[in-house]
């Protein structure tokens, strides 16, 4: 049972460069999310997504785009990126659309930005 | 604005019970929600409340109060498995998860 696959795990991006993060699940959810955890700070939400084809801006959206072509995948973007975006970020799911609160949640994607 | 409040970090004894507090601000409420996360990985469920009282599951227990802004996660016969960060999330008008920043829960033997 996979769940929620982010790739990659880790990497190390210089500043300016385009970064795509992936994201897929496998368990039909309607709604996806894109969240940045930094330290001490809560969970912020970039975007979601209640449905495929629909996507929408979250708490912090700057610098950061999304797609939702299909049901499974959730790929971030960060077109040229710069060093506050160095981050741990997690995709996330949840099985209704963006009111059903219980979220699944990737293993993260930890991105330095030098 | 929306603001969730809870402690940064927590030490209790192994075996014994701890008290994890959350003070919520939201835009309207839709629930509180606490997850779970191991160091280095994911957030996991544990817990929701939408009406007033306590929900026992376990060794873990949620209570809200949404007179107070309140919500504590109870846990009991602590684990060494329980040290772990601990996250209170409100759910506002709008369906959106408002996060705390998430209390340290340190277990000693």
């Amino acid at each position: 049972i996979a769940g929620i696959t982010q790739a990659p795990t880790s990497q190390i991006l210089a500043a300016g460069r385009r970064m795509t993060l992936r994201c897929t699940q496998d368990m039909r959810h309607n709604a996806m999310y894109w969240y940045r955890q930094d330290l001490g700070l809560g969970l912020r939400l970039i975007h979601y997504s209640n449905t495929a084809g629909t996507t929408g801006k979250g708490e912090v959206p700057d610098g950061y785009s999304v797609s939702r072509a299909n049901t499974d995948d959730f790929p971030l973007t960060l077109a040229s990126a710069v060093p506050s975006q160095t981050s741990v970020y997690f995709c996330a799911s949840s099985a209704g659309g963006t009111d059903t609160g219980e979220l699944f949640f990737g293993e993260g994607s930890r991105l330095t930005v030098l | 604005g929306q603001n969730i409040d809870q402690p940064t970090e927590m030490t209790a004894t192994e075996g014994a019970i701890v008290q994890i507090n959350c003070t919520y601000q939201t835009s309207g409420f839709n629930g509180l929600f606490w997850y779970q996360q191991h160091a280095g990985e994911a957030p996991t469920f544990l817990s929701y409340n939408v009406l007033d009282g306590l929900e026992e599951k376990g060794r873990f227990s949620s209570f809200l109060s949404r007179s107070k802004g309140y919500s504590y996660l109870l846990l009991k016969e602590l684990q060494m498995k329980d040290s772990a960060s601990y996250l209170c999330a409100g759910m506002d008008s709008n369906y959106q998860l408002i996060w705390g920043a998430g209390t340290k829960l340190i277990i000693k033997p």
